[in-house]
């Protein structure tokens, strides 16, 4: 099976940097995702690394590390519209694209 | 453009009581998911579909069924509903080439269900 933690809140002020780590166990690793969701609304994707290193979008940077079974999401640059819950996710398989996620951490942007 | 969109948006249930959910999407994705969402705690996945016809278990199916009769809808029912089944749930799909490959799902905006 597939488990992931990650830490269950963050605070940071705004201008700031924030990374939120993920650590996972899974049977077979086919990448990990980010995902952001305000308020209980609709999950939205935010990145996805299938290989190890860097992948950056904008202010959102997400590194993974396939042999630490390791990843993180870096916030720059916070504004206080990034406060919101953050998900990682690791794929449940090969097939089908369905998505198993972490518990969510939830992230507070001071002024 | 639509996206996801799921109905009701919100339901009260009286225990034994069933319903479903409706999830219709307009991007013309295989894939189709079912997620439920509880208190502090992240998405956890009930069933899901890879193509019409087709449907599958996820991490916590007991007491879901499911039915995709057409491409773009994917159904959730409860049958006897219970307190433990309170929780909002969302629906989510992807296509075959794209968000399945590169984790990408798209989600509606959540129904929220209260089970009394």
């Amino acid at each position: 099976g597939q488990s992931l933690e990650q830490p269950s809140e963050v605070t940071a002020v705004e201008g700031a940097i924030v990374q939120i780590n993920c650590t996972y166990q899974t049977s077979g690793f086919y990448g990990l995702s980010w995902y952001q969701q305000h308020d209980g609304g609709a999950p939205t994707f935010l990145s996805y690394n299938g290989l190890d290193g860097l992948e950056e979008t904008g202010r959102f940077s997400s590194f993974l590390s396939r042999s630490d079974s390791y990843g993180y999401l870096l916030l720059q640059e916070l504004q206080m519209k990034d406060s919101a819950s953050y998900f990682c996710a690791v794929k449940g398989g090969n097939q089908g694209g369905k998505l198993i996620f972490g518990q969510g951490t939830e992230l507070s942007v001071k002024p | 453009n639509a996206g996801v969109t799921q109905t009701p948006k919100f339901r009260v249930l009286k225990t034994g009581q069933s319903m479903t959910l409706l999830c219709a999407q307009d991007m013309n994705h295989e894939y189709m998911y079912w997620y439920r969402q509880d208190p502090g705690m992240g998405l956890r996945l009930i069933h899901y579909s890879v193509g019409e016809g087709t449907t599958a278990k996820g991490e916590v199916p007991d007491g879901y069924n499911v039915s995709r009769l057409k491409k773009q809808n994917f159904l959730l029912g409860l049958e006897s509903a219970a307190p433990s089944q309170t929780s909002v749930y969302f629906c989510a799909s992807s296509s075959k080439s794209g968000g399945a490959v590169t984790g990408e799902l798209f989600f509606g905006e959540g129904s929220r269900l209260t089970v009394l």
